[in-house]
């Protein structure tokens, strides 16, 4: 099933920090973070695993509640550069079984 | 460098043509996948792949069909091309534990077909 993703729209000045969340109805493994760019590839950003952990890179960090099967995507002081549409995808299955669904993106607009 | 190759990057073809799109990746994933993206909206599963020999129908239905002989390779088919079929395809491949990294995408091939 599609997990759900919040906003669907975001627009930022440089600086300013945003918070994407993605959530699911069934029990989850795991939990991707991706960024596409216009007319790119999407952009593997982070894994988190169950067990509640959070993880960051560099101004860019997420966390997983296990217990509501809800993720949240955490960008601070924003960059232009952080500009594109956010994918969450979730795994219900680990290993060979798992198979990555997405949501349906939240595009970010970051301004000068 | 790009670890994973997909061919052509852009397509044009009429109704009724057969067509393959070829996706290769060179970092020994076991696991493949098809992805089909409208411009700007999300990304549906349509096929996947554990591994050589192994191919599976994803959510989203699809005229499509693919095949994995060699764990590099990864071709999607379709018999006989129409305009619904217009879209981005993109591959992307993984290793079996995704616990530790993610899933790496090609650049896609947007096909339209007239």
């Amino acid at each position: 099933q599609q997990p759900v993703q919040s906003p669907q729209a975001v627009i930022l000045r440089e600086g300013e920090d945003a918070v994407i969340n993605c959530s699911s109805s069934k029990a989850l493994y795991s939990v991707h973070w991706y960024r596409q760019k216009h007319g790119e590839a999407p952009v593997f950003l982070m894994i988190l695993l169950k067990g509640g952990e959070q993880k960051g890179h560099e101004k860019i960090s997420a966390s997983f509640n296990e217990k509501k099967q809800q993720s949240s995507l955490y960008l601070t002081a924003s960059q232009l550069s952080y500009s594109g549409t956010y994918f969450c995808g979730t795994e219900t299955h680990g290993g060979s079984q798992g198979n990555l669904i997405f949501g349906k993106g939240t595009k970010l607009s970051v301004k000068p | 460098e790009a670890d994973i190759y997909q061919t052509p990057r852009y397509l044009v073809i009429g109704t009724g043509k057969k067509i393959t799109l070829e996706c290769s990746q060179t970092m020994g994933h076991d696991k493949m996948y098809w992805y089909q993206q409208d411009p700007g909206m999300e990304l549906h599963l349509i096929h996947y792949s554990y591994g050589v020999n192994s191919t599976e129908k994803g959510d989203l239905s699809s005229e499509s069909t693919v095949s994995r002989i060699r764990t590099e390779h990864f071709p999607l088919t379709l018999e006989s091309a129409r305009p619904s079929h217009t879209s981005q395809y993109l591959c992307a491949s993984s290793f079996p534990l995704g616990g530790v990294s993610g899933y790496t995408f090609g650049s896609g091939t947007r096909l339209t077909v007239v």
